[in-house]
């Protein structure tokens, strides 16, 4: 059974930063893409980035550009999202997924952690 | 960006109804389209992928179809626990984008 565990979350000043981990279990973690996902408040799924198994390829949605840098750690079959210059808009759950693979890695995403709450305020 | 419009909002029905969701892309998408379920407090869950593919340990009653533009999940015979926010969601273009879900209540 595959797991994914979320930590990091935490209540943080607008201009701070944070970073989000998340460990998997129960899978060979480099075959599969990983991703992140958000939530606001009573609010619908936003993709936030995602990363090729291997770590070579990373995509990034434009709201958090330049500020989120996701990365993996094949070795401890961890994946990171490093948030910088925090924004209340950025207040959500952050989930981790994994990604689908048949006939190479595939965006979708079938196995979720329970979430890390990331809160942006003053 | 693709936008994904999902429709209606909200569809009330009664256990043993069907259902059926709408997700419009504002581009062709071909046919890489996912539907995921979330309840309450709960994460996601993918229920189908590539428009028409039940993921692992998804019931028979829940079915998706379309291609290009327009989407369809169906639910063929609503239960207790099929009451809850669906979203759709394509992977054809980067940014990968989310539909804003469609509620299905208990009527």
């Amino acid at each position: 059974e595959v797991r994914l565990l979320e930590s990091g979350g935490a209540l943080v000043q607008p201009g701070g930063s944070l970073r989000l981990s998340c460990v998997a279990s129960g899978l060979d973690y480099t075959r599969y893409a990983m991703t992140w996902v958000r939530q606001a408040p009573g609010k619908g799924l936003e993709w936030v980035s995602s990363i090729s198994g291997s770590g070579s390829g990373t995509y990034y949605a434009d709201s958090v550009k330049g500020r989120f840098t996701i990365s993996r750690d094949n070795s401890r079959d961890t994946l990171f999202l490093q948030m910088n210059d925090l924004r209340a808009e950025d207040t959500a759950i952050y989930y981790c997924a994994k990604g689908l693979n048949y006939a190479g890695m595939v965006y979708f995403f079938d196995s979720w952690g329970q979430g890390t709450l990331v809160t942006v305020s003053s | 960006e693709i936008l994904l419009t999902q429709s209606p909002a909200t569809l009330s029905l009664s256990p043993g109804d069907s259902a059926t969701l709408s997700c419009r892309a504002s581009q062709s998408v071909s046919r890489f389209v996912a539907w995921y379920q979330q309840r309450p407090g709960q994460a996601p869950r993918l229920l189908i992928y590539d428009t028409s593919n039940r993921a692992t340990g998804i019931p028979a009653r829940f079915s998706g179809s379309g291609s290009e533009t327009d989407f369809t999940l169906t639910i063929s015979s609503l239960e207790a626990e099929d009451f809850a926010v669906y979203f759709c969601q394509q992977r054809s273009n980067w940014p990968l984008t989310f539909g804003g879900g469609t509620k299905v209540e208990i009527k």
